[in-house]
């Protein structure tokens, strides 16, 4: 069963306008870590936002919020004022397994948003 | 501030040909990671080691083998490659721990193998 998914394959945004990304999960930790990654045409995976499931307060970084409806197990990413440099894929990922001791990264399939002029 | 350092960036194999990705990290982190990425399908885990002296097989094994030489340095070999290992390979590492729940991966550039 797919434990993380991302519906959206491609974005599209203009310039300077919000854009959401979604992110659904399955898992039946209840300790668990949501975070998001930006992989520019570049290829390198790049680290934007961290989600505890204990976290009360929606995690936020700079231009980029996550909106982590825990009921509905969904950490959509949201990039404020979007940016021709935010044109990249943009992967979440989960890591389960706190409570065992060792912790694996699972990643969606992805969703590439492209920022327009 | 190097990180996590793969090798080779680019590779072409010919199927049945052997070959060994390095990764290093010079973070001193505790777990490394294996990962492929393939068009559709994001990252998954082919191999991992939480610790120095420890290998566990993720979700995509089949065909390949792990060392963790040391504490840094965590290779992924090939031993007879196939078409189906076409893909661009991600090495990772994190600082892991029970109560570090917030440690992200640290990614390496990736390697990208062409069996042809």
């Amino acid at each position: 069963a797919q434990k993380i998914t991302q519906t959206q394959p491609g974005m599209f945004v203009q310039e300077k306008e919000a854009v959401t990304l979604d992110c659904t999960y399955d898992t039946s930790d209840q300790s668990y870590g949501l975070f998001w990654y930006k992989q520019p045409s570049s290829g390198e995976m790049i680290f934007l936002i961290y989600q505890g499931s204990y976290d009360e307060q929606n995690a936020t970084e700079g231009r980029y919020s996550l909106n982590f409806q825990k009921a509905r197990k969904s950490a959509n990413l949201v990039i404020s004022a979007s940016q021709l440099g935010d044109s990249a894929m943009y992967f979440c990922a989960m890591r389960e397994g706190l409570e065992t001791g060792f912790q694996k990264l699972v990643f969606g399939t992805g969703t590439r948003l492209l920022v327009s002029p | 501030n190097a990180g996590v350092t793969q090798t080779p960036k680019f590779q072409v194999l010919k199927t049945g040909q052997s070959m060994t990705l390095q990764c290093a990290q010079d973070m001193n982190h505790n777990s490394m990671y294996w990962y492929r990425q393939d068009p559709g399908m994001g990252l998954r885990l082919i191999y991992y080691s939480a610790s120095e002296g420890t290998t566990d097989k993720g979700e995509v094994p089949n065909g390949y083998n792990v060392s963790r030489l040391n504490k840094r340095e965590f290779s992924l070999r090939l031993e007879s490659a196939a078409p189906s290992q076409t893909s661009v390979y991600f090495c990772a590492s994190r600082s892991g721990g029970i109560l570090s729940g917030a440690n992200v991966l640290t990614f390496g550039a990736g390697s990208r193998l062409t069996v042809l």
